[in-house]
């Protein structure tokens, strides 16, 4: 079945130590790829997306992530956590065959920054 | 500009009864999503409206069912609750333009409980 994985789904990190959480699709063809967070008692928020050139997509709060069409993933990365990065994230894809555009989303990854 | 409003917040039924949950896009968007996420999954999607007409559907029985009306608001209705339907159901609002989605805007969710 087709899907979105994300393979870690609690990290624990210190303040300052490096993020990269896993993301990996199974949807041939072209896709739309998007990062939300949830940050404690707050709504699904965009972190950022992929629709089409540069790779290497920056979005908010110093997040960054990389389209990499061969190996279908979609990494998210930050070269330096805070606390207030603790939240669950989310990966999710759109496949342009889609009817409608829905997310599929991947099961979360719960992040912990420690100060 | 507001946000996507979604009532009632919190909503316990018991097992054969429908639910009613309600969803006010945000301003200027014209598409309504609704997704299912169950405690410690990600969002999974049900269905989208778009111009009062159904634009998609995920994997969910004909008790699932919906409706959007001119102003671009939308209801989720349940029919005959099980026990597994107990999650938060969130509502995401978006603009279609020239055949395609854009971001989605999600709101703060339904949660609801099946007795």
């Amino acid at each position: 079945a087709q899907s979105v994985s994300q393979h870690n789904h609690h990290v624990i990190l210190s303040e300052a130590a490096s993020l990269e959480l896993g993301c990996n699709y199974s949807y041939g063809g072209t896709v739309n790829l998007f990062w939300y967070v949830q940050y404690p008692g707050q709504h699904l928020q965009l972190l950022l997306k992929y629709f089409s050139g540069d790779p290497l997509v920056k979005g908010i709060k110093g997040f960054e992530a990389e389209f990499i069409k061969s190996k279908f993933s979609f990494n998210l990365r930050k070269p330096s956590v805070q606390w207030s990065d603790t939240a669950e994230y989310f990966c999710a894809v759109v496949p342009n065959s889609n009817s409608g555009y829905a997310l599929n989303f991947g099961k979360g990854t719960s992040l912990l920054v420690t100060p | 500009e507001t946000g996507v409003t979604q009532s009632p917040t919190h909503l316990i039924k018991t097992r054969g009864q429908q639910v009613t949950l309600r969803c006010s896009s945000q301003s200027g968007h014209n598409t309504v999503s609704w997704y299912q996420q169950a405690l410690g999954q990600g969002p999974q999607f049900i269905f989208q409206y778009y111009r009062e007409e159904e634009n998609g559907r995920g994997n969910f029985p004909p008790r699932f069912s919906g409706l959007q009306f001119p102003n671009y608001s939308s209801e989720l209705n349940v029919n005959a609750l099980e026990l597994d339907d107990s999650a938060l159901y969130l509502c995401a609002s978006s603009l279609w333009t020239s055949g395609r989605g854009d971001e989605q805007f999600f709101g703060p969710g339904t949660r609801l409980t099946v007795l």
